[in-house]
């Protein structure tokens, strides 16, 4: 079935440091794939998402790149703050499934001033 | 809109009871998803239903969970007996029909089982 893998956390990081965090995904269709970002006491938000095969997805100085070759999506930022500090999921949607969202496990990210 | 609604926020029970979990999706919305987090596990898919009907119970960890879906604004997630090991924040998400959507989560319900 389908999964996604991402790296495993904890990452500690310096203010206006550069961020990666990988992910790679498995899947039999063309799914869409999402970054969503989890801030401490509150429920899941998308970061950004891509649809198809070479889409870069961005937002709030995030990006990711969809990349079929590799089956990756890996999300970067050039320099984080310490308001980045959360929770990040990857995740994908089986467009010609069912449409639900399968998650990572998901990378704590800590920035320190 | 005031995005998914759940409740309660925080829950307390004792071993043995029953739990009822609610959900309110955003109107409009045909999808609606209950995940449950653990630090073990991680982000978990139990049950989800598309225009009221569930599609994918699978992950539904046993019968002692059951979900319900009775109308387009109103969802129930329910553990009874509950146990210890259920303790969990559980989320509810919703989203519109079709390709590329993404879900919209609640802020979820923190379940505590003594």
């Amino acid at each position: 079935g389908d999964s996604v893998t991402q790296m495993e956390g904890p990452v500690t990081l310096s203010e206006e440091a550069f961020l990666t965090i990988n992910c790679t995904y498995t899947a039999t269709g063309y799914p869409s794939l999402f970054w969503y970002v989890q801030y401490p006491g509150e429920g899941l938000q998308l970061l950004l998402k891509a649809t198809k095969a070479d889409d870069k997805g961005s937002n709030k100085g995030f990006e990711a790149t969809y990349r079929k070759e590799t089956t990756s999506f890996h999300l970067e930022k050039g320099s984080v703050q310490v308001s980045d500090s959360a929770v990040y999921f990857c995740a994908l949607s089986d467009q010609g499934g069912s449409e639900k969202l399968v998650f990572g496990k998901g990378t704590k990210l800590t920035v320190n001033p | 809109d005031a995005g998914v609604i759940q409740s309660p926020r925080h829950e307390v029970t004792e071993m043995g009871q029953e739990v009822t979990l609610r959900c309110k999706p955003i109107s409009g919305h045909n999808s609606l998803f209950w995940y449950r987090q653990t630090m073990m596990r991680g982000l978990e898919l139990l049950i989800y239903f598309n225009n009221n009907v569930p599609i994918d119970d699978s992950g539904m960890p046993e019968d002692r969970f059951s979900a319900k879906m009775p109308n387009a604004s109103f969802s129930t997630l329910k553990i009874q007996p509950s146990e210890p090991r259920d303790s969990a924040v559980y989320f509810c998400a919703s989203s519109p029909q079709g390709a590329y959507t993404e879900a919209f989560f609640g802020q979820g319900t923190r379940l505590t089982v003594v």
